[in-house]
Order: C-alpha cells, then sequence, then structure tokens
C-alpha cells in the first residue's frame, strides 16, 4: 500500500461537463502521473507531474488539463467532459529507490452520458 | 517504436504452470515490469527485470532478453486467485518514468 487515495471513486456526469478527479498521497513522492485504462487499450498515460507546479502531457493529453499546488495531491480536470471520456482512470506514484516502480491508486471510474 | 505485444487471453488449469510472452521494440531500452490485474481492481506490481536472466519469486517467475526484445512471467501451480490480467511495461525514452504498458493478457484459471 503506497498511501494512494483517489476521489471520487465512481461518477456518472453528463456530456459538456467539467469534472476533476482527484488523487492523493501520503508518502512525498514526487512524481505521480494519470492513466487511463480501456479494454483493448491497456494503461495510457494523460499526464505526469515530477515535482510541485511541474506537470508535463502523455501520449492521450487531449481534453484533459493537471495542476499539482502541493505534493500530496494531483488533479486531473475534464474541461468539457465528452462521451470518449467514459473510462476508468488510475493514479500512480514512483516509489522512491524502488527500481522506479509505480504504484497505483484504486482508481475512479467515470461514466459521460 | 515502442509497441508491447502480448497475448490477449489464455486458459490453463489449476495446479499447472502457464508462461504469458511479452515482445517489445524500442531503443533505450531500461527495464521491464509485469503487473497483475484483478478484475475492477488496481494494477498490483510483480516483478522488474533490467538484465538478462529468470528471476523467481516464489510460484512467479519473470525472464528476459534484451537482445530479443522479450519477456514472459512463469506462473507455477496455478491457483484460482491467479485469474487476472498480466500487464507487461518499460519506461519509454523520455525519462521521468514514464511507463509504455501492454494491452494486457487476461488469463482464466479454471478447475
Amino acid at each position: 500500500d503506497a498511501g494512494i487515495t483517489q476521489s471520487p471513486r465512481h461518477k456518472v456526469t453528463e456530456t459538456g461537463t467539467p469534472v476533476t478527479l482527484r488523487c492523493h498521497q501520503t508518502e512525498n513522492h514526487r512524481y505521480m502521473y494519470w492513466y487511463r485504462q480501456d479494454p483493448g487499450h491497456g494503461l495510457r498515460l494523460i499526464h505526469y507531474s515530477y515535482g510541485v507546479k511541474d506537470t508535463d502531457k502523455g501520449e492521450v493529453s487531449d481534453g484533459y488539463s493537471v495542476s499539482r499546488s502541493k505534493t500530496e495531491d494531483f488533479l486531473l480536470t475534464l474541461e468539457s467532459a465528452t462521451s470518449s471520456q467514459t473510462s476508468v482512470y488510475f493514479c500512480a506514484i514512483r516509489g522512491q529507490g524502488s527500481a522506479d516502480t509505480q504504484y497505483f491508486g484504486p482508481g475512479t471510474r467515470l461514466t459521460v452520458l | 517504436g515502442q509497441n508491447i505485444d502480448q497475448p490477449t487471453e489464455m486458459t490453463a488449469t489449476e495446479g499447472a504452470i502457464v508462461q504469458i510472452n511479452c515482445t517489445y521494440q524500442t531503443s533505450g531500452f531500461n527495464g521491464l515490469f509485469w503487473y497483475q490485474q484483478h478484475a475492477g481492481e488496481a494494477p498490483t506490481f510483480l516483478s522488474y527485470n533490467v538484465l538478462d536472466g529468470l528471476e523467481e519469486k516464489g510460484r512467479f517467475s519473470s525472464f528476459l532478453s534484451r537482445s530479443k526484445g522479450y519477456s514472459y512471467l512463469l506462473l507455477k501451480e496455478l491457483q484460482m486467485k491467479d485469474s487476472a490480467s498480466y500487464l507487461c511495461a518499460h519506461p519509454n525514452s523520455g525519462g521521468y518514468n514514464k511507463l509504455i504498458f501492454g494491452a494486457g493478457t487476461r488469463l482464466a484459471v479454471h478447475p
């Protein structure tokens, strides 16, 4: 258990509404990541952070933004949700001194109607 | 390219041995990870290989051949609880430990 929580765990929303997902960690990890997981695609990186206010895009960043104003929280925002963003979203942290292994939060299941 | 290929589905019998293969294409190789993911749950770390050869960890072993771009996960004495998806991943060449994942292999263990 890497002390990672995600909220909400489930959310149903409508097309065009903004949505923010939160990832919270308690162990002062520097690196944090947001992935989405869809059938047939595996896990794909959306955005990542390498420190407070230091973020960058992953391979599927269109339609998403992130913010990291403090070490423990990494927020993922869908400015205007679309049905193609229906997915399971996982947050991960990079373990310290552990071969760069990433450890995942429990996930958020998002449905956009 | 950074494609990772693994079989979509496999089935096996309780008590048997199963080998899940993973092939990858990347330059600047920097290790290969295996994760287990039960349905509806988060991926959990199983193994990490950076050097060639077999690493054993209880009933699970992972093998790597860097020259062939090939890895496999070997599961022995299969149990029903081993029914899960197994994900192969490696860091991409851009740094920051960004992982590239295969689509996963769904393993069904039958009595």
